[in-house]
């Protein structure tokens, strides 16, 4: 069901680097379909963070970065701050499936 | 300032057709720059994409496998709004539905408030 596989929770203290993986197959990632991330707030809406890879859209702290490389990509987020403890996910393309659009299992990241 | 604004009823009995619809400020359900999407979360399925409708040279669909043959999603360019039906509900249909605008780089930008849709009798 899911084909986007991150790890359930990371933590780091504040001002620490946490990565969150996006593990994937050669029918999305590495197919070269492009990742994309999302911040989704308890309650609200997902919100996009990281868009093709490694773009960041207006707005969004450069404290967050992304990389994609074969079947995986990751989430990097620098100087963790307090408000950056809630999930995010991943999301990309799957040829198989008669092509669809999937998102990651998500991670919840916490502050410690 | 793209927005999206979500209405429907909260609540849906079995066998019936869930209906939401998703009105849009800021941007064209027309327009050849993006699609139009429903995406929907619980916590047995996570986010699941389920459908789209979009304009090119002519309006056309997309629907996730998952519900193909229960699923509609239709533009309504008099009033730039589009909407999700999806047929014969089943308590696994009981989800937070999202609507959501998705760019050329197929990355979703803009989403709806989102609506809690309860299938229960």
């Amino acid at each position: 069901q899911f084909v986007l596989t991150q790890p359930p929770s990371v933590s780091g203290a504040p001002g620490q680097r946490v990565t969150i993986s996006c593990t994937g197959s050669s029918s999305n990632l590495g197919a070269g379909h492009d990742v994309h991330w999302y911040q989704q707030l308890p309650g609200t809406a997902p919100k996009l963070i990281i868009y093709t890879n490694t773009n960041r859209p207006s707005g969004v702290p450069d404290r967050f970065s992304g990389s994609k490389s074969g079947t995986s990509a990751s989430l990097a987020i620098t100087g963790l701050q307090p408000e950056d403890e809630t999930d995010y996910y991943c999301q990309s393309y799957d040829d198989r499936l008669s092509g669809s659009y999937v998102f990651g299992t998500g991670t919840k990241v916490t502050v410690l | 300032q793209v927005q999206l604004q979500q209405s429907g009823p909260g609540l849906v009995k079995p066998s019936q057709t869930l209906s939401l619809t998703c009105a849009i400020s800021g941007d064209s359900v027309s327009t050849k720059s993006a699609s139009w999407n429903w995406i929907r979360q619980s916590p047995s399925r996570g986010l699941e994409w389920l459908g789209r409708t979009y304009f090119r040279s002519k309006w056309d669909n997309d629907y996730a496998e998952s519900v193909k043959g229960r699923i509609t999603v239709k533009p309504d360019t008099s009033k730039n709004q589009f909407s999700l039906q999806l047929n014969s509900v089943t308590p696994e249909d009981t989800a937070v539905y999202y609507c959501a605008r998705q760019l050329l780089t197929a990355c979703f930008d803009r989403w709806g408030q989102g609506t809690l849709v309860t299938v229960s009798s």
